[in-house]
C-alpha cells in the first residue's frame, strides 16, 4: 500500500519561495512506473494541477501547468525517497491545500497525501 | 487547455435516491475521464477511472459512462456517506484539469 505524506512550511511570506516535500512510504519514486504530481486546492475551490515528475533509472522528465511554469520547479531525491515542490515569488493568491499525488501514464490519481495548508500572508 | 465543466454545481437529493452528474469537456478525451469523490478535510478519493471501470473497493452503487465528450457519474441509490463534493478529472492531455465540482446536499 502506498503512502504519501507532504511536509514543510505552513506559512510564506508574499514574494518568497514556498517549499514542500512529499514522503513516499510502500513505493519508489525510482520505478519508472508513475507520474509523482503536485496539485492544489484555495479554500473552498477545485484542484489545479500543478505539475509532475517522471523519474527512471538516474533521470527524470517534468512537466508543469504553463499558469505557473516559470515559477515551479519538482524534483526527485531517490536516496530519500522523496520529491518535492518549490514555487518562487508567491503571492496570497498561492494559498491553498497542497497535496502530492501519484498517478499511472493516463491513469487516474490512485494515491494522494492528506494535504498540507500553506498560507501566504507577511 | 481542455476545459471540464461539470453539472449541475450542487444538487440536493434525499437517501435512496438515484442521482446523476455531468461533466463536459471541450474537446475529445477518448475515455480519459476520471471521477472523485471529496470529504471536507480529506483529500479526493478515485471512484471511477476510464470513464466506466471502478476502483477497487468502490460500492456498486457508483458508475460512470460516456465517451468522448460528454461523460455522466450515477450514483444509483444515495446512502449518507455520500453527500459531499464529486469532481471529475481529465487525464487525455496536459495541463491535466478538473471540473469545479458537484457539491451533493441532503433534501
Amino acid at each position: 500500500q502506498v503512502q504519501l505524506q507532504e511536509s514543510g512550511p505552513g506559512l510564506v511570506k508574499p514574494s518568497e519561495t514556498l517549499s514542500l516535500t512529499c514522503t513516499v512510504s510502500g513505493g519508489s519514486v525510482n520505478s519508472g512506473s508513475y507520474y509523482w504530481t503536485w496539485i492544489r486546492q484555495p479554500p473552498g475551490k477545485g484542484l489545479e494541477w500543478i505539475g509532475y515528475i517522471y523519474y527512471s533509472g538516474s533521470s527524470g522528465s517534468t512537466n508543469y501547468n504553463p499558469s505557473l511554469k516559470s515559477r515551479v520547479t519538482i524534483s526527485v531525491d531517490t536516496s530519500k525517497n522523496q520529491f518535492s515542490l518549490k514555487l518562487s515569488s508567491v503571492t496570497a493568491a498561492d494559498t491553498a491545500v497542497y497535496h502530492c499525488a501519484k498517478s499511472p501514464y493516463g491513469g487516474p490519481f490512485d494515491y494522494w497525501g492528506q494535504g498540507t495548508l500553506v498560507t501566504v500572508s507577511s | 487547455d481542455i476545459q471540464m465543466t461539470q453539472s449541475p454545481s450542487s444538487l440536493s437529493a434525499s437517501v435512496g435516491d438515484r442521482v446523476t452528474i455531468s461533466c463536459r469537456a471541450s474537446q475529445s478525451i477518448s475515455s480519459y475521464l476520471n471521477w472523485y469523490q471529496q470529504k471536507p478535510g480529506k483529500a479526493p478519493k478515485v471512484l471511477i477511472y476510464a470513464a466506466s471501470s471502478s476502483q477497487s473497493g468502490v460500492p456498486s452503487r457508483f458508475s460512470g459512462s460516456g465517451f468522448g465528450t460528454d461523460f455522466t457519474l450515477t450514483i444509483s441509490s444515495l446512502q449518507p456517506e455520500d453527500f459531499t463534493i464529486y469532481f471529475c478529472q481529465q487525464s487525455y492531455s496536459t495541463p491535466i484539469t478538473f471540473g469545479q465540482g458537484t457539491r451533493l446536499e441532503i433534501k
